[in-house]
């Protein structure tokens, strides 16, 4: 079925660094979630995206949905140890602040972290 | 309210046996939703309910895969005779018709050997 790309596949970084990630789409989505799986879990929501153009932070977590609505933007600035995990970016057709309907996933970005 | 709960937490079944997930969702969420996951890859659509009606299936979902939602509570994923590519994360997820975004359950792990 069809995936959204994200990038970049995996990063490895020291503690305290920021870290960028992106994901981007050939058809439009009029909402955006970005989730953080745990191994053994599953995933967990962290940000959700309603508007073009919106910017949304929730701690450290700082995502934005983009004027195209093909894409957004997820920035973990700090990075702690416990920020490890797999980080997936997924869109919804739903617009209205609605966000219930049939998910599409990226396939995710691995986030390690050296102490 | 305790989330999204999914049993078995792990499933180990011989190739051609039938195999059924439950999953019970967050009290007050009338929609529901069962997704597949393989290694290294996002989450992928297969089903999901409004209540107790089955609204939308994915290709993905063939005939050997039913589910159900009785009186639009718990819901069943039953997998007729297994195939070693059914080996995967199911997860179940449940939401309101508003609101942010769905809540995932921990998943089914299943191993088809």
């Amino acid at each position: 079925g069809q995936q959204l790309n994200q990038s970049p596949q995996s990063m490895f970084i020291q503690e305290g660094e920021d870290v960028s990630m992106n994901c981007t789409s050939s058809s439009i989505f009029n909402t955006w979630l970005w989730y953080k799986q745990d191994p053994g879990e599953g995933p967990v929501l962290l940000i959700a995206l309603y508007k073009a153009g919106e910017l949304t932070s929730n701690g450290r977590l700082t995502a934005q949905f983009g004027i195209t609505r093909k894409d957004s933007f997820l920035n973990i600035s700090a990075s702690i140890p416990s920020d490890v995990g797999i980080y997936f970016c997924a869109g919804l057709p739903n617009a209205g602040g609605t966000s219930y309907g049939k998910l599409t996933f990226g396939q995710g970005t691995i986030l390690t972290v050296h102490p | 309210d305790t989330g999204v709960s999914q049993d078995p937490r792990h499933k180990i079944t011989k190739r051609g046996q039938n195999v059924t997930f439950r999953c019970d969702p967050i009290s007050e969420h009338n929609r529901l939703y069962w997704y597949r996951q393989t290694l290294g890859q996002g989450p992928e659509f297969l089903t999901y309910f409004q209540n107790e009606a089955q609204l939308e299936k994915s290709r993905l979902l063939s005939d050997r895969f039913s589910a159900e939602r009785p009186k639009g509570s718990f819901s069943t994923l039953e997998i007729q005779r297994t195939e070693q590519g059914d080996s995967a994360m199911y997860l179940c997820a449940s939401s309101l018709l508003t609101g942010d975004g769905y809540t995932f359950g921990s998943g089914t792990r299943l191993t088809v050997v």
